[in-house]
């Protein structure tokens, strides 16, 4: 087990470009969360899958925003057509269910968007 | 709606001493409630938890939480800080059922003199 991955870990791209973002979670854990994170602010949740079935999407996901779970293992969050306002920080997570329903979400370590 | 408060932006405290980080919450039944620390370039580490049960909640690197639902408050206290305790710290709510998602606060940025 080796923990929540994400990558890259630091994106820099010009506004109108799209990027593509990987989380990978932990093996067993079938809950697997967005979060987006700007400067002095805490977490903002973005959206949530239970296996590959995206089930919740905030009102920050824009048109502009995609994320896919095709497998239920890994993830991507997409951005097309980026603006300066989507840099940010990228936290991805995953949990395994309790009974119960609440458990702990394990983070990565994040990817870092900057749009010039 | 749910909401989390974490009144102090920065906190300044010497190594050695005390430390409580406040922490108010917004959420109409029993809450699950989580401290995260954060340190520059590194994800959110889960420092305690609180689901049920005793209100006064052990967690790791000498951390401790206690609930109050009176207050609405879930403060972070350790009794002696350590220079490598200065970091990003989070308190957080499970907002509902269904998504098990969580809302966080803004964050308390400690910062440890020697």
């Amino acid at each position: 087990d080796t923990g929540v991955s994400q990558d890259p870990r630091h994106k820099i791209t010009k506004r109108g470009q799209n990027v593509t973002f990987r989380c990978d979670p932990i093996s067993e854990h079938n809950r697997l969360y967005w979060y987006r994170q700007t400067l002095g602010q805490g977490p903002e949740f973005l959206t949530y899958f239970q296996n590959e079935a995206q089930l919740e999407k905030s009102r920050l996901l824009s048109d502009r925003f995609s994320a896919e779970r095709p497998k239920g293992s890994f993830s991507t969050l997409e951005i097309q057509r980026t603006e300066q306002g989507d840099s940010a920080m990228y936290l991805c997570a995953s949990s395994f269910p309790r009974s119960g329903g609440y458990n702990e979400q394990f983070f990565g370590p994040g990817t870092r968007l900057t749009v010039l | 709606a749910q909401s989390v408060t974490q009144p102090d932006i920065h906190i300044t405290v010497s190594e050695g001493a005390s430390l409580e980080l406040r922490c108010n919450y917004s959420y109409g039944a029993t809450p699950y409630l989580f401290w995260y620390v954060q340190s520059p370039g590194q994800g959110l580490q889960l420092l305690l938890k609180y689901f049920s049960g005793d209100t006064l909640v052990q967690g790791i690197k000498g951390f401790e939480a206690e609930f109050k639902r009176s207050q609405s408050s879930f403060n972070l206290r350790k009794p002696s800080v350590h220079w490598s305790d200065a970091a990003e710290y989070f308190c957080a709510v499970g907002a509902g059922t269904g998504t098990y998602k969580y809302i966080f606060g803004t964050g308390t940025r400690l910062k440890v003199l020697a």
